[in-house]
């Protein structure tokens, strides 16, 4: 069974001060890793898609990052606007998404 | 840019009556989904829909659900007689090569 597990639970940041998401997967057949952000009662908002070790991508001050079993979103720089949680998926064999339980950020200036 | 839609924002109604969701995935998109959203829980896949037909449900999408691309725009998931449990918050998604785009949901309050 596809499993995803997302690390800290909650992070709380400084505006500014750097920092990194995780999320470890286990899945049959990875067909795709993506990276979400959810605001409050709003729908997750697509971010990334990783598909193999080694790859990387980036959009404004988040970088996203992949290995064989886990994969980490790099927060630099952030900023109060950056708040929300921060939702991890993998897609193996099939169509489905199987999400994390989620980061929730808060960033104080 | 395109956006997947979702009608109601919010939907109340009594437990053991049917709802109707409705979406209008993104005009080129060929495969669409629903999962829903307890509230504090993680966002759980219910169903997902191919060329006219379910291509993948999961244990949650019993004989209660059923999903139906009405016309060329529309994409629904109806529930016959709701429960309790049924209250959560149910967002469409639809997907091309980059990945899958969700919609805003809709909000199921069941009394």
């Amino acid at each position: 069974e596809d499993q995803v597990t997302q690390s800290p639970e909650a992070l709380r940041l400084q505006e500014g001060e750097s920092s990194s998401l995780n999320c470890s997967y286990t899945v049959s057949g990875l067909r795709g890793l993506f990276w979400y952000r959810q605001d409050p009662g709003k729908g997750p908002e697509f971010l990334f898609t990783l598909y193999s070790a080694g790859e990387e991508k980036e959009k404004e001050r988040l970088k996203a990052t992949l290995t064989k079993k886990e994969s980490f979103l790099h927060i630099t720089a952030p900023k109060p606007e950056d708040s929300a949680t921060y939702l991890c998926a993998v897609r193996g064999y099939g169509n489905k998404l199987v999400f994390g339980a989620g980061t929730i950020l808060r960033v104080k200036s | 840019e395109p956006e997947v839609t979702q009608t109601p924002s919010h939907q109340v109604t009594q437990m053991g009556q049917e709802v109707i969701l409705r979406c209008v995935p993104i005009s080129n998109h060929l495969y669409f989904y629903w999962y829903r959203q307890i509230l504090g829980q993680k966002v759980e896949f219910l169903v997902s829909f191919y060329n006219n037909e379910i291509s993948e449900k999961s244990e949650i999408f019993d004989d209660q659900f059923s999903v139906e691309r009405p016309d060329g725009s529309n994409f629904t998931l109806k529930i016959r007689s709701t429960k309790l449990e049924d209250s959560a918050m149910y967002f469409c998604a639809s997907r091309n090569q980059v990945g899958q785009f969700f919609g805003p949901g809709t909000r199921l309050t069941v009394l």
